[in-house]
């Protein structure tokens, strides 16, 4: 089955830096890679996705990448506002059976200091 | 539109009890999916139910259960709970859960067992 792994698993960073979280993935059949915030106390809701057919997405301070030879992709947060602290996640999307279950990384938490 | 109502929102249990936990997903919606989040294990895929149907399973002993009605409500139940049940259990809805779907996570049943 797939195998997603998450780096680094904690980020601290300054407010108004960039932040870089990368993932990578094992099943060359996967085709999609959405990433999801999770902050305390909610669950996770969707920020950007990407499809293999596209290697860069960007939608205002965040943009996705994605490296289909090397099987990595990676979320890049511009601009950090202390809002943007939370847990983030990655996942790849491949097919099991009739439908295409996500496996998630482990997830970054994600600390911007004032 | 509405998004993936989950009850309860917390519950307290002692070992040996069963428990059910219900999710409600986005109109229209007809696959939901079920996870484990846990701080030492993360995002763990429970099942899938898609027409009152279980399509996928995960890794879980057969004391998790689940089931899916008509008007695609889905109830998940763990009987003769452990310690280690202690979790965040989340529900996400798609559409048909097909390739590419997005999933949308409800707010989380937080289930402590003692």
């Amino acid at each position: 089955g797939e195998n997603v792994e998450q780096h680094p698993s904690t980020l601290s960073v300054q407010e108004g830096d960039s932040a870089v979280i990368k993932c990578t993935y094992s099943d060359s059949a996967s085709n999609y890679f959405p990433w999801y915030k999770q902050e305390l106390g909610k669950g996770p809701q969707l920020i950007i996705d990407i499809r293999s057919n596209v290697g860069e997405k960007k939608d205002q301070r965040i943009a996705v990448t994605l490296n289909k030879t090397a099987k990595h992709f990676s979320l890049h947060i511009t601009e950090t506002q202390p809002e943007d602290s939370a847990v983030y996640f990655c996942a790849a999307s491949g097919s099991s059976g009739g439908s295409y279950i996500p496996t998630f990384g482990r997830g970054t938490s994600l600390i911007v200091h004032p | 539109k509405a998004g993936v109502t989950q009850t309860p929102r917390y519950l307290i249990k002692t070992r040996g009890q069963q428990v059910t936990l219900s999710c409600s997903p986005i109109s229209g919606h007809r696959s939901v999916s079920w996870y484990q989040q846990t701080p030492g294990q993360g995002l763990q895929f429970l099942f899938e139910y898609f027409s009152e149907t279980q399509r996928n399973k995960g890794n879980f002993p057969g004391r998790f259960s689940g089931r899916q009605f008509s008007n695609s409500r889905s109830e998940m139940n763990v009987s003769t709970l452990e310690l280690g049940d202690s979790a965040l259990y989340l529900c996400a809805s798609s559409l048909d859960g097909g390739r590419g779907e997005t999933q949308y996570f409800g707010p989380g049943t937080r289930l402590l067992v003692l």
